[in-house]
């Protein structure tokens, strides 16, 4: 069955640091994969995604993802965090060509000024 | 923009109540998914609908029903709430069966089961 890990449930770091929020799949085919970010209150949105080509994709709010096949993981980065992006992120498999997704269990981040 | 709008942000509901959760969405997508968000696990899928009047359950489905009787309408049901049902839960949709089609969410409307 298909599965999503995020190992971390909740990260700190200082504003203008780096950032990189950590995850690892279970799927038999080439998969289809997403960061989505919640602010506290408010649905997902998508951040990136990646069903093939390039294994660096870049997204928004400065945000890039590397897929690794070999490792099965697809890490979300970013240069310098915002106290702005302080939010719960997710990542997603798509399973059926985006009939449903298996969500992570996310991960928490938080912004010290 | 692509809107995905659950009537709802806020319900408080007592055990046993009949409780429907709506949701609808304005870009003509065929998939549309109800999730529930709980601390810890994540999103979870309770059902999805790949066409009108079709329904799929998810991987946890128990205690919930849906009706899809238009395509841009995907109700969720509660037949009898009860306590542990209180959640956050989430609709979506997506567009087909198309390589790298992604989830569309609404705000979500957050139940408490009293």
């Amino acid at each position: 069955a298909q599965s999503v890990t995020q190992p971390d449930i909740h990260i700190t770091v200082s504003e203008g640091a780096s950032l990189e929020l950590r995850c690892n799949y279970s799927y038999g085919a080439t998969p289809y994969l997403f960061w989505y970010v919640q602010s506290p209150g408010q649905g997902l949105q998508l951040l990136l995604k990646y069903f093939s080509g390039d294994t660096l994709v870049q997204g928004i709010k400065g945000f890039e993802a590397e897929f690794k096949r070999s490792q099965s993981s697809f890490n979300l980065r970013k240069p310098s965090v915002h106290w702005s992006d302080a939010a719960e992120y997710f990542c997603a498999v798509a399973r059926n060509y985006g009939q449903n997704f298996v969500f992570g269990p996310g991960t928490r981040l938080s912004v010290l000024p | 923009d692509v809107k995905v709008t659950q009537s709802s942000r806020y319900l408080v509901k007592r055990t046993g109540e009949k409780v429907f959760l709506e949701c609808v969405q304005d870009m003509d997508h065929e998939n549309m998914f109800w999730y529930r968000q709980d601390p810890g696990l994540g999103l979870r899928l309770i059902y999805f609908s790949y066409d009108v009047k079709m329904k799929e359950k998810g991987d946890i489905p128990e205690g919930y029903s849906v009706s899809r009787e238009k395509k841009e309408r995907f109700s969720l049901i509660l037949e009898s709430a009860s306590t542990n049902q209180t959640s956050m839960y989430l609709c979506a949709s997506s567009f087909g069966r198309e390589e790298g089609t992604e989830a569309f969410f609404g705000q979500g409307t957050r139940l408490t089961v009293v």
